[in-house]
C-alpha cells in the first residue's frame, strides 16, 4: 500500500471550513483514498472514501488531485465534536484476498477552537 | 443497531500474568479485526478473520498472542504471558470485507505493571 503524508496537528475555529491534507504521491492506479476518525477514548470512525472523483457524504468532502497524488477532507463546518485525530489511508481495492486490510499512520490531530 | 461489543473495558495486569479480551461483532459481519493501539500511535492490525478462518496474522506475536473466533461470530484475544510494552488499546473492528468500512468497538485499555 502507498504511503501517506499528513500534518501532525492543524487547528480550526468553530463553525468555519476544516481542511485536512493528505499526501500520497506514490498511489497507484488501483489504490482507494479512505479518511477515518477517531474521538478520544472512542475506536476508529469511517468518514468517507474514494477513487478518483470527489466525493461528497453527509460527514464531509473529499477532494483528490487529478494525478492523485493528493486528496483534501473538508468538513464544512466543524464544531467541537470534530475535535479527533483524522487518518488518511490508501489502499488497494477491497475483494480478493485483502478483505479490507487498512493500514493506520500517525495521522492528523485537528482541535477545533470555540 | 447495535456496534461491536467489546469487553471488558479496562484491565490492570502484572507483568508475566495472562489476560483475554472479548469482542462481539455486529451481527451478520463476516470480517473481524483485532487491533492494537499504543499510546500516540495509530492502531496496527494483529489478525484478521474471515468467518471463522485468520486472513493475516502476520503482525501477531505469537509466542505470546492467540485468537481465535469461535462458529464464525465472536472471537477472543488472549495475551500469555504479558510484558510491559504489551500496555496499548485493543481494539476489534467488523465489516463485510467487500469495502473498506469497518466499525470499531470502544476497545479494552490494558495495562500491564
Amino acid at each position: 500500500d502507498a504511503k501517506t503524508t499528513q500534518p501532525p496537528s492543524m487547528d480550526c475555529a468553530e463553525g468555519r471550513a476544516a481542511n485536512l491534507p493528505c499526501n500520497h504521491s506514490t498511489i497507484s492506479g488501483n489504490e482507494y483514498v479512505y479518511w477515518y476518525r477517531q474521538i478520544h477514548s472512542q475506536g476508529p470512525q469511517y468518514i468517507i472514501h474514494g477513487l478518483k472523483n470527489n466525493e461528497t457524504n453527509e460527514m464531509a468532502s473529499l477532494i483528490i488531485t487529478e494525478d492523485r497524488k493528493s486528496s483534501t477532507l473538508i468538513l464544512p463546518h466543524a464544531t467541537l465534536r470534530d475535535t479527533a485525530v483524522y487518518y488518511c489511508i490508501v489502499t488497494k481495492s477491497a475483494g480478493g484476498t485483502s478483505y479490507g486490510k487498512l493500514t493506520f499512520g500517525q495521522g492528523t490531530i485537528l482541535t477545533v477552537h470555540p | 443497531e447495535a456496534g461491536v461489543a467489546q469487553s471488558p473495558r479496562y484491565k490492570i495486569i502484572e507483568k508475566r500474568q495472562s489476560v483475554a479480551f472479548w469482542c462481539n461483532p455486529i451481527s451478520g459481519h463476516a470480517t473481524l479485526y483485532w487491533y492494537q493501539q499504543i499510546l500516540g500511535q495509530g492502531p496496527k492490525l494483529l489478525i484478521q478473520f474471515q468467518n471463522n478462518g485468520v486472513v493475516d496474522d502476520s503482525q501477531l506475536p505469537k509466542d505470546r498472542f492467540s485468537a481465535e473466533r469461535l462458529k464464525g461470530v465472536d472471537s477472543t484475544l488472549k495475551i500469555q504471558p504479558a510484558k510491559l510494552e504489551d500496555s496499548a488499546v485493543y481494539l476489534c473492528a467488523s465489516g463485510t470485507g467487500g469495502t473498506y468500512e469497518q466499525f470499531f468497538g470502544p476497545g479494552t485499555r490494558l495495562t500491564v505493571l
